[in-house]
């Protein structure tokens, strides 16, 4: 199983600020790769895919980076909307996997 | 714009069994590929299972394969996840959610969710 590590677990920032995030694969999985946004009491929505891939209706504010075992997703300025958790999925190799999310707070 | 309405949770005991629903609109439920995820409040999400857009094929993770079954009714626009042996560990929101990919098979069987139902608590306890 591919295991995704994200990091930081908790990111403090304020509004206008940059963050970026980060996720590790356990091995190669190509730029099969995933991101998504969860805020209290919602479910995830689809942010980006295919490692760079802004998904419909994604605010260009958001990017995401790489390939084979490390990724990144850039939020270049935060809005107050941004602040919640991102998690990234992987879909190379079944069982298809999260990492354990990064979650962006207001400092 | 795309709908999936979840229906069938609730709290069972230890031992027994739940069928979870998903009702789907929005889309032609049958060119699509579906997921069950679920998430522990609070904590991260783990995928479940997927069943390719025919039903041709079914891919479980192994906390549930032989206990889980997940099945479609393309005639009803339908997806549901069948579980048996519940035990503490199965407690968790599940979700059913749309794979992005239309006609999904072999290496793009199963890729990413692009929309997502509701959610519903399953709670197993005595």
């Amino acid at each position: 199983e591919i295991v995704l590590t994200q990091s930081p677990a908790t990111l403090s920032l304020s509004p206008g600020e940059r963050a970026t995030l980060s996720c590790r694969a356990s091995q190669s999985v190509d730029s099969y790769l995933a991101w998504y946004q969860q805020k209290p009491g919602q479910v995830p929505r689809l942010l980006i895919y295919d490692a760079s891939s802004r998904a419909t209706g994604i605010p260009a504010r958001f990017s995401g980076s790489g390939s084979g075992t490390d990724f990144t997703l850039t939020i270049s300025s935060l809005e107050p909307e941004d602040f919640a958790v991102y998690f990234c999925q992987q879909r190379s190799y079944w069982p298809l996997t999260f990492g354990g999310g990064t979650k962006v707070e207001i400092k | 714009q795309v709908q999936l309405v979840q229906s069938g949770g609730g709290v069972v005991q230890p031992g027994g069994s739940l069928r979870l629903s998903c009702a789907a609109s929005g889309f032609t439920f049958s060119h699509y590929g579906m997921h069950w995820a679920r998430q522990v409040p609070g904590k991260g999400l783990e995928w479940v299972a997927f069943i390719r857009f025919d039903g041709g094929d079914q891919y479980y993770a192994d906390s549930v394969r032989g206990l889980f079954t997940i099945s479609r009714d393309n005639s009803k626009n339908m997806l549901f996840l069948q579980m048996t042996s519940l035990t503490g560990a199965d407690t968790a929101v599940f979700y059913c959610a749309k794979d992005m990919t239309p006609f999904g098979s072999g290496s793009s069987a199963g890729t990413y969710f692009d929309s997502w139902g509701q959610g519903t608590l399953v709670t197993v306890s005595s």
